[in-house]
């Protein structure tokens, strides 16, 4: 069984606040980092696929960066908005890549 | 676009009882999966298939059988029910490098 580790466990941060999180993974037989974004009573939604050390993905406020050699890959939200308040799932893949290993997850809350 | 579909959303049953969850996805996906999620666990695999009529077993088998008759169809059956089962259930489905696309979640309740 793969160990992918996520940290914190959870966040409480302010309207505004930036923030960011970390997944740890196995840093052999890397194939790809999942990251999904999973809102309260909701199925989890993919944010980003990164594949290359180094790699950088960003969409609206939301970016994530990658490094394979060490095995881990960082979240960031810059100026935090309550509807930003979810659990933040990372996934890795190896190189069989017919499976993700899920992280347990950073639940962050954003109050107003 | 439907996506992914999980039928029941929500059960109940007895031990011992059996059933059967449908997960449906017009996606034209290769790859399907069948997850379990508890409590401070995360989503933990049960099974999973990588095309139509094969299947293969997770980090959580036991007790839990699928079949993938269909390439749309991804089918999970619970034989004889224990109260361990007791869980949320989802299905998702993929390209085989591309992201997973979730259904909304089964939850099952055994008693």
């Amino acid at each position: 069984i793969l160990n992918v580790e996520q940290s914190p466990q959870s966040l409480h941060v302010q309207e505004g606040d930036s923030t960011n999180f970390t997944c740890s993974f196995p840093s052999s037989n890397f194939y790809a980092l999942h990251w999904y974004r999973w809102e309260t009573a909701k199925s989890p939604e993919a944010l980003f696929v990164m594949t290359l050390n180094g790699d950088e993905k960003k969409k609206g406020r939301i970016s994530a960066t990658l490094n394979t050699k060490e095995g881990y890959s960082y979240l960031y939200i810059k100026g935090s908005q309550p509807e930003d308040s979810a659990t933040y799932l990372c996934a890795f893949g190896d190189s069989g890549y017919s499976t993700l290993t899920f992280g347990k997850g950073t639940m962050l809350l954003v109050s107003p | 676009n439907a996506g992914v579909t999980q039928t029941p959303k929500f059960r109940v049953l007895k031990t011992g009882q059996s059933m059967t969850l449908l997960c449906a996805q017009d996606m034209n996906h290769e790859y399907m999966y069948w997850y379990r999620q508890d409590p401070g666990m995360g989503l933990r695999l049960i099974h999973y298939s990588v095309g139509e009529g094969t299947t293969a077993k997770g980090e959580v088998p036991d007790g839990y059988n699928v079949s993938r008759l269909k390439k749309q169809n991804f089918l999970l059956g619970l034989e004889s029910a224990a109260p361990s089962q007791t869980s949320v259930y989802f299905c998702a489905s993929s390209y085989p490098t591309g992201p997973q696309h979730f259904g909304d979640g089964t939850r099952l309740s055994i008693l």
